[in-house]
């Protein structure tokens, strides 16, 4: 069963410019849920899409938004970068909507750097 | 909001020895604490996690205590053994999400 694929892996942009990550869950997962990592802090979440809708968002601005298809691909969308977004970007597929109780299948990350 | 405080942030024990990492949570509603492992280049990866209705569990060199009255829960690897070098993250539920610790760096020495 192939795990969780993130698409890019790396990526650099520079400040004020958008990035689309995405994400192909474990197959059968209708759960994806997008983390934000960085040195020190830790994971933080973004959000989490269960059937297409947004079930729970974490803090962050609006600048970060997301989606998930009907096949439960998500991608997750950052505009007007700044440089404190670059940090690896974590995908998590999970059977059913965790609601943080259930276990987490990580992706490999998408590593942003913004100059 | 719910905070998750993790220490150390970095241990280096001895191969062969045991190694412990702590936990704190702020949410009493919190019931679910598991933890992952991350090596280096991939995601986290759950090793073991426990509800609030048990106090321990275990599973083969790794075990997880939880003191819900305190609001702590640990970590235990015995018999460390090179390949358990990687960053450790506990988590704890608060709010339908988990709030993560910062992350424990575990060197095993040879």
């Amino acid at each position: 069963k192939a795990g969780v694929t993130q698409t890019p892996r790396y990526l650099i942009k520079t400040r004020g410019q958008q990035v689309t990550l995405s994400c192909s869950p474990i197959s059968g997962h209708r759960s994806v849920s997008w983390y934000q990592q960085t040195p020190g802090q830790g994971l933080q979440f973004l959000f989490e899409y269960f059937s297409e809708t947004q079930r729970n968002k974490g803090n962050f601005p609006g600048r970060f938004s997301g989606r998930q298809f009907s096949n439960s691909r998500s991608e997750m969308n950052v505009s007007t970068l700044e440089l404190g977004d670059s940090a690896l970007y974590l995908c998590a597929s999970s059977s059913v909507t965790s609601g943080g109780t259930g276990e987490l299948f990580f992706g490999e990350g998408s590593r942003l750097t913004v100059l | 909001g719910e905070n998750v405080e993790q220490h150390p942030s970095t241990l280096s024990v001895q191969e062969g020895d045991s190694a412990v990492i702590k936990c704190t949570y702020s949410d009493s509603a919190s019931n679910y604490f598991p933890w992952y492992k991350q090596e280096l280049g991939k995601g986290p990866q759950l090793i073991i996690d426990i509800r609030s209705n048990v106090g321990e569990k275990k599973d083969q060199r790794i075990a997880v205590t939880l003191n819900k009255t305190a609001k702590h829960f640990s970590l235990h690897i015995t018999e460390t053994q090179p390949e358990d070098s990687a960053v450790y993250f506990c988590a704890a539920s608060s709010n339908y999400q988990l709030i993560w610790g910062a992350g424990t760096k575990l060197i095993i020495k040879p």
